[in-house]
């Protein structure tokens, strides 16, 4: 059953604190992508990774560090440095770039700070 | 102005309507436009693309206006299944992606 994870569903932190956010994929995809939704407001990018070992910032991306060791997964590090962290983190996948390709979407990682 | 722009509603309607959604956005380079369906508390799912020349999913109809620079999506005969949040996607070469905030829609009754 072919899919993207997400992990944990919820997580609390208190400030000061890193935390670090869990996406995997099993679909097989090249490219990867961390997103955050607030109330209101459009999906925003945070980060995206077209291959392995390589990663560019989106639109938002202070106060965040990614990784991509592996094709599979591509976690997300909320560091301190994050001003306002509350949010909704999706992450997303699609075979190739996001032009005329459909993104697959994780279930999501409600955070909020403490 | 935002670069995709949409009413965030909510549109509330009663069942069997036909309810219609239109979204502008700002860049007219832009290449590839969509339809994503977001339940509340849920992940977005894709829900349609959007051709030049229309294209059509059941009760579902989606529109592309180059020339006026927005998009449109009908929903015919709404069911309460129907009740969600419709995202409007547009991308701009690449990996350049904006999501639209969305508009709510409520289906009663």
């Amino acid at each position: 059953d072919g899919g993207i994870t997400q992990s944990p569903k919820y997580l609390f932190r208190k400030e000061g604190q890193n935390v670090t956010l869990s996406c995997e994929q099993n679909l097989n995809h090249d490219a990867m992508y961390w997103y955050r939704q607030d109330p209101g407001q459009g999906l925003r990018l945070i980060y995206y990774s077209q291959i392995v070992n390589d990663f560019q910032k989106g639109d938002i991306a202070e106060g965040y560090s990614v990784s991509r060791e592996k094709k599979e997964s591509f976690p997300l590090t909320v560091t301190s440095a994050q001003k306002n962290p509350t949010a909704f983190y999706l992450c997303a996948s699609s075979i190739g770039g996001t032009n005329y390709n459909e993104q697959f979407f994780g279930p999501g990682t409600r955070l909020t700070v403490l | 102005r935002k670069e995709v722009e949409q009413d965030p509603g909510p549109f509330n309607v009663p069942e069997g309507a036909t309810v219609a959604f239109n979204c502008t956005y700002s860049n007219s380079a832009s290449q590839s436009f969509f339809w994503y369906r977001q339940d509340c508390r849920k992940e977005p799912k894709l829900l349609m693309s959007v051709y030049s020349s229309g294209n059509e999913d059941g009760r579902f109809t989606a529109q592309l206006n180059r020339a006026s620079q927005y998009i449109s999506l009908l929903i015919r005969d709404s069911k309460l299944s129907d009740s969600a949040t419709y995202l409007c996607v547009v991308n701009m070469g690449g990996f350049k992606t904006i999501f639209g905030a969305g508009t709510r829609l409520f289906v009663k009754a």
